[in-house]
């Protein structure tokens, strides 16, 4: 069974806090990803990475930034919360075969920024 | 840019009856389409669809592709509460954000005992 999981379920911080989203699989998958999900705007890609220490910018990425210093953990890195990043947070995870396009998600993070 | 557009938006049906959900997409040079099902939390693969006509099994669920039209469906028979949730269609492309996965906004499913 593939499991991705993430560091916290809930979280609160204030805003200009800097935040720290982590998420951890233990398939040795080559992709991760983090998607933010807002009612009204579905999921929306952040960044992604395909290996360690590589990254790319996904359709949202301001205000973001990630980590991926080992293949089975990727970091969302908030260095200033504000309150437009109260959000569902989730975290992905797939092969790099082209055969398959399968993304497993986290449980997620429901993040709010007072 | 990618679009994936699911209807309807939201659905309520009794138990036993059957639903189909549809989901187009507009995905620039597209490879897979992908069904999930999001309960109170992440959301869970169902079917990966590649090929037109030829559809996707998995007990009560089905899916298919129709690649010239540019549309799938997801059919559910003889529902159950426990079917009700939110329904993710994902197109894939080389295109897109990155890794090319586009999510629709969904369909939120509701089975009334």
């Amino acid at each position: 069974d593939v499991k991705v999981t993430q560091s916290s379920r809930y979280l609160v911080k204030r805003t200009g806090e800097k935040v720290f989203l982590e998420c951890v699989q233990d398939m040795d998958h080559e992709n991760m990803f983090w998607y933010r999900q807002d009612p009204g705007l579905g999921l929306r890609l952040i960044y992604f990475s395909y290996d360690v220490k590589m990254k790319e910018k996904g359709d949202i990425p301001e205000g973001y930034s990630v980590s991926r210093e080992k293949k089975e953990r990727f970091s969302l890195i908030l260095e200033s919360a504000s309150t437009n990043q109260t959000s569902m947070y989730l975290c992905a995870s797939s092969l790099r075969d082209v055969r398959t396009d399968t993304q497993y998600f986290g449980p997620g993070t429901r993040l709010t920024v007072l | 840019e990618d679009k994936v557009v699911q209807s309807p938006l939201s659905l309520v049906v009794h138990e036993g009856d059957t639903v189909t959900l549809n989901c187009s997409y507009e995905v620039t040079n597209f490879r897979s389409l992908l069904w999930y099902k999001q309960e109170k939390k992440a959301p869970t693969f169902l079917f990966m669809l590649t090929s037109s006509g030829i559809e996707k099994k998995s007990g009560r669920l089905s899916s298919i592709l129709d690649k010239k039209e540019l549309f799938s469906i997801l059919n559910i028979t003889a529902t159950q509460t426990g079917d009700s949730a939110v329904y993710l269609c994902a197109g894939r492309g080389a295109g897109g954000g990155a890794d090319g996965l586009t999510f629709g906004k969904g369909t939120h499913l509701i089975i009334q005992p």
